[in-house]
């Protein structure tokens, strides 16, 4: 238990649907990251927020929607995905964007687009 | 990229030390060396970080060279539940990165009974 939730664990959707993954984290925390790891290949960072405001957006195509209505709670918007986006996403956060402090992570979310 | 690099693989005897090594020779001064794990399917565990000297916790040790430009990740006693991807993270000078933690392919490690 990390203190950061992740639901659904699984998501399956279809490439026309829209859904959205929920990430909570109870630590205090003020920054949250969305990672993602596809099969085989290394966690790659999709986005950053740091007390509510994005701060980095890692070229992201535009089907994926974060949303950080406050420093608790992070959410992605999917909507017309592409079978190729199937995959675990993981939220993360940590205390603020300083390099020493630690960055924990959710159990993901695992998403399959049929 | 990743700024470390990590041997693909290693075994483990159960109860015997684990020793993974890590080299990050382009390293800043102050960047920070961070250790974290994955078991298949779940998210990434913290383990341990530091920047210059050694560091221990409750489960892992972390021994930094003097030049920085290498660290050794130590479980004491691995068990069968220590099997993970490890990952050594460089985690990156503030400016557009953000100091964010850029995964690289880690070591699999194997405790075999």
């Amino acid at each position: 238990e990390t203190g950061v939730t992740q639901t659904p664990r699984h998501l399956v959707m279809g490439m026309t649907n829209k859904k959205s993954l929920k990430c909570e984290q109870h630590l205090g925390h003020n920054a949250m990251y969305w990672y993602k790891q596809s099969a085989k290949k290394p966690l790659e960072l999709m986005f950053v927020y740091n007390f509510k405001e994005q701060t980095e957006n890692n070229s992201v195509p535009s089907r994926f929607s974060p949303e950080c209505p406050n420093s608790s709670h992070l959410f992605l918007h999917l909507h017309t995905l592409q079978p190729e986006d199937s995959a675990l996403y993981l939220c993360a956060s940590s205390q603020d964007l300083q390099r020493g402090n630690t960055i924990y992570f959710g159990e993901g979310s695992w998403l399959t687009v049929v | 990229d990743a700024k470390t690099t990590q041997p693909p693989s290693m075994d483990c005897a159960e109860g015997r030390a684990a020793n993974l090594p890590c080299n990050h020779s382009t390293i800043s001064g102050n960047e920070y060396v961070y250790w974290y794990r994955q078991i298949h399917s779940q998210g990434p565990q913290y383990i341990i970080h530091g920047l210059k000297n050694n560091e221990t916790n409750e489960m892992a040790s972390l021994i930094i060279t003097e030049d920085r430009k290498s660290s050794t990740l130590i479980l004491p006693h691995a068990t069968l539940r220590d099997t993970a991807v490890y990952y050594c993270i460089v985690r990156v000078a503030a400016g557009g990165s953000q100091g964010n933690l850029i995964f690289g392919k880690g070591t699999k490690l194997s405790v075999k009974p």
